[in-house]
């Protein structure tokens, strides 16, 4: 089993939909979670940091955790073609300091 | 000059060549990474350092040895490396999470250097 888990995509949403984008992880002591954008060619900048339970909000992204069920997600809301990026899910390893863990990305394509 | 700053952005090398990469940091962080991402797969965690005292090898072959003089640089000396090591390296730092790993501070990115290795 993969420590963290995306769905690769691609994930085709209209402009202005919500684009919904989901990540399971495995470790049941992770405790902070983030998620990352990544143009094509390009360095991940971070979009979200997450680490209780239920919903955080940042403007049009919304963060949602659930460590019971080792699930985090990402919502986009009014997406924009400019959002057309891939979206990577990272994770703490309870073993570890500092030790990140990033899922392999969702490729987010938003069309006009 | 601000952030994460990586040199070289690009890199070609012989099977048979030393090289390294360096990384520096202006955030004032204590932690730094190394991360390798190859094509169509995940980030893989190489390396990380906190407060300058190496805390992670992920299992990374010796041809890949790290050195971290002070808490704003960071390097990855490579020796006789191959062709499947061509990739694009990227560094990162972050303010120090705890050491038992409940709690973990975003990392901030450089903009990687992409090797080649022919």
């Amino acid at each position: 089993q993969k420590e963290v888990e995306q769905n690769s995509g691609p994930l085709s949403v209209p402009e202005g939909a919500i684009a919904s984008l989901n990540c399971t992880y495995s470790d049941r002591g992770s405790q902070s979670f983030f998620w990352y954008r990544q143009y094509s060619g390009k360095s991940p900048e971070l979009i979200m940091s997450i680490y209780s339970n239920g919903d955080k909000e940042d403007g049009r992204f919304t963060a949602q955790l659930n460590k019971a069920s080792q699930y985090v997600s990402l919502l986009i809301r009014d997406s924009q073609p400019s959002d057309s990026a891939t979206y990577l899910c990272a994770v703490t390893h309870s073993g570890g300091y500092n030790k990140l863990i990033f899922g392999a990305g969702t490729r987010l394509a938003v069309h006009p | 000059e601000t952030g994460v700053t990586q040199t070289p952005r690009h890199l070609v090398m012989g099977m048979t060549n030393k090289k390294s990469l360096k990384c520096e940091q202006h955030l004032g962080h204590n932690a730094m990474y190394w991360y390798k991402q190859s094509a169509k797969k995940p980030l893989e965690l190489m390396f990380v350092y906190n407060f300058k005292e190496q805390t992670e090898n992920n299992s990374v072959p010796s041809r890949f040895s790290p050195e971290c003089p002070n808490s704003s640089h960071l390097f990855l000396h490579l020796h006789t490396l191959q062709p499947e090591d061509s990739a694009l390296y990227l560094c990162a730092s972050s303010r120090p999470g705890s050491s038992d790993g409940s709690y973990n501070s975003p990392l901030h990115f450089g903009n990687g250097t992409r090797l080649t290795v022919t």
